[in-house]
């Protein structure tokens, strides 16, 4: 079953414009959220993260929202650039218990067309 | 400074056969994971190692998996004997020591054809 859903495989937006990227998820200990961005034939690099205490975190052009009430978290990317585009995904973690293992979602696909 | 190196980048096995594939962490690393990515599906879990030790290696599949650490440095994951279902990519990550936010550094992933 999986903790951490993107129900969008793929999007695609104008540059200059907003990019928002989705995530849902179940499990309520999670305590941290973080985004990766992948390009092809590389590894996730890390882009952003929000603690479960807050419910906005913003890095430059790069803006998280958290709602924990509805479990969902989103990326907002302002103003989108072509460099952009790569896959995204969302993570989870929990800072209790033994394992600090970071559960995944399935990642979107960004175009950003020039 | 380098970063967490993989090796191979890719690998082309039959079934049945043996792969070994190498991470070498960014020095000063105590945390060391190992991720798996099966095409079009989200990254998992396989293991994770504090220095020599394994901390928690619940997402290992079964037992053709074997992940070693060898004086809490690079490490290595056996897949022995592979089967076609064991293909996908295979990522490396490493942290500092002290439990943080969930930032990992990942490496370029080792890519295993299991034909």
């Amino acid at each position: 079953d999986q903790q951490v859903k993107q129900n969008s495989p793929s999007l695609s937006v104008q540059e200059g414009r907003i990019s928002i990227l989705n995530c849902d998820y179940t499990n309520s200990m999670f305590d941290y959220f973080l985004w990766y961005k992948k390009y092809p034939a590389e590894g996730p690099t890390f882009l952003i993260s929000i603690s479960s205490i807050k419910d906005k975190n913003e890095d430059g052009r790069f803006t998280v929202f958290l709602n924990k009430s509805a479990k969902h978290l989103s990326l907002h990317i302002v103003p989108s650039q072509p460099g952009d585009s790569a896959v995204y995904f969302c993570a989870a973690y929990s800072a209790q218990g033994g394992s600090e293992k970071l559960v995944f979602g399935k990642g979107t696909k960004l175009t950003v067309n020039p | 400074e380098a970063g967490v190196t993989q090796f191979p980048s890719h690998s082309v096995i039959e079934k049945g056969q043996t792969v070994t594939l190498r991470c070498d962490p960014i020095s000063g690393h105590d945390n060391l994971y190992w991720y798996r990515r099966v095409m079009g599906k989200e990254i998992k879990f396989l293991l994770h190692f504090v220095k020599e030790s394994k901390q928690d290696e619940s997402g290992m599949p079964n037992n053709r998996f074997l992940a070693e650490r060898t004086g809490g440095t690079y490490s290595t994951l056996k897949v022995q004997p592979a089967e076609l279902e064991d293909s996908g990519v295979y990522f490396c990550a490493s942290s500092w020591g002290a439990r943080g936010t969930g930032e990992l550094f990942f490496g370029e992933g080792s890519r295993l054809t299991v034909l």
